[in-house]
């Protein structure tokens, strides 16, 4: 199976909202609620962002919010800010038991 | 607290082996899931192998099927990936990573993450 499709570079002003894409196939994406988002900086391991396609683990801003169109979810920041640059991959459960990651996608604040 | 450790990278010849351990602890480590995700340098993150709470299940990416065994020990709260006929493209960063949620639904998302540990598979 391929990698799910992200974007290399999406970049933002502070205050400003920016979305990511994240595409697949109705054998990933397109089934299975179980899209996750994590945000790694340089040097450091993922965290957890958004799981189920939606929803926040405790402690994570509310400025980052998930959804899902199709063979297509998205992950926005809203009110951008600094500490939110680096990099953002999404994964999905692939058939039964196989994950796929996306390529990654680098958020630049302006 | 809640974490993860992993052990065990280094430097190998290709086609040798090596064995990553992770140790857990702050948590029922027995009730949790766990997978392992590696990154090679300057790429993304590409999901390696899962095993279930219980050990009964567990399951490999392609890239790795036949030459990787991931496997745990509930009693003294470890998980480890036997890595054989390691090749070049076998090198990277491996995390190891706890499901987020208990006994099941072991592909919906990883909550807590070591800090990874370097393998280099190289003549």
């Amino acid at each position: 199976q391929s990698a799910l499709t992200q974007p290399a570079s999406v970049s933002g002003s502070p205050g400003q909202s920016i979305t990511i894409s994240c595409t697949g196939t109705s054998s990933d994406v397109g089934t299975y609620a179980a899209v996750s988002w994590y945000q790694q900086y340089p040097g450091e391991a993922p965290k957890l962002k958004i799981y189920e396609v939606t929803k926040r683990p405790s402690g994570v801003s509310t400025r980052f919010s998930g959804s899902r169109s199709g063979n297509t979810a998205s992950l926005t920041i809203s009110g951008l800010q600094a500490e939110d640059e680096g990099y953002y991959y999404c994964s999905s459960k692939a058939g039964s038991f196989t994950l796929l990651f996306g390529g990654g996608t680098k958020v630049t604040v302006l | 607290q809640v974490q993860v450790v992993e052990s065990g990278g280094g430097v190998v010849q290709p086609g040798r082996s090596l064995r990553l351990s992770c140790a857990a602890s702050g948590f029922t480590f027995s009730s949790f899931g766990m997978h392992w995700v590696r990154q090679a340098p300057g790429k993304g993150l590409e999901w390696v192998a899962v095993i279930w709470h219980d050990g009964s299940k567990e399951y490999y990416a392609d890239s790795v099927k036949g030459r990787f065994t991931i496997s745990r020990d509930n009693s003294k709260n470890t998980l480890d990936l036997q890595m054989d006929s390691l090749r070049a493209e076998d090198t990277g960063v491996y995390y190891c990573a706890r499901c987020r949620v208990a006994a099941g639904f072991n592909f919906y998302g990883m909550d807590v993450w070591g800090q990874g540990t370097t393998v280099t598979v190289s003549s």
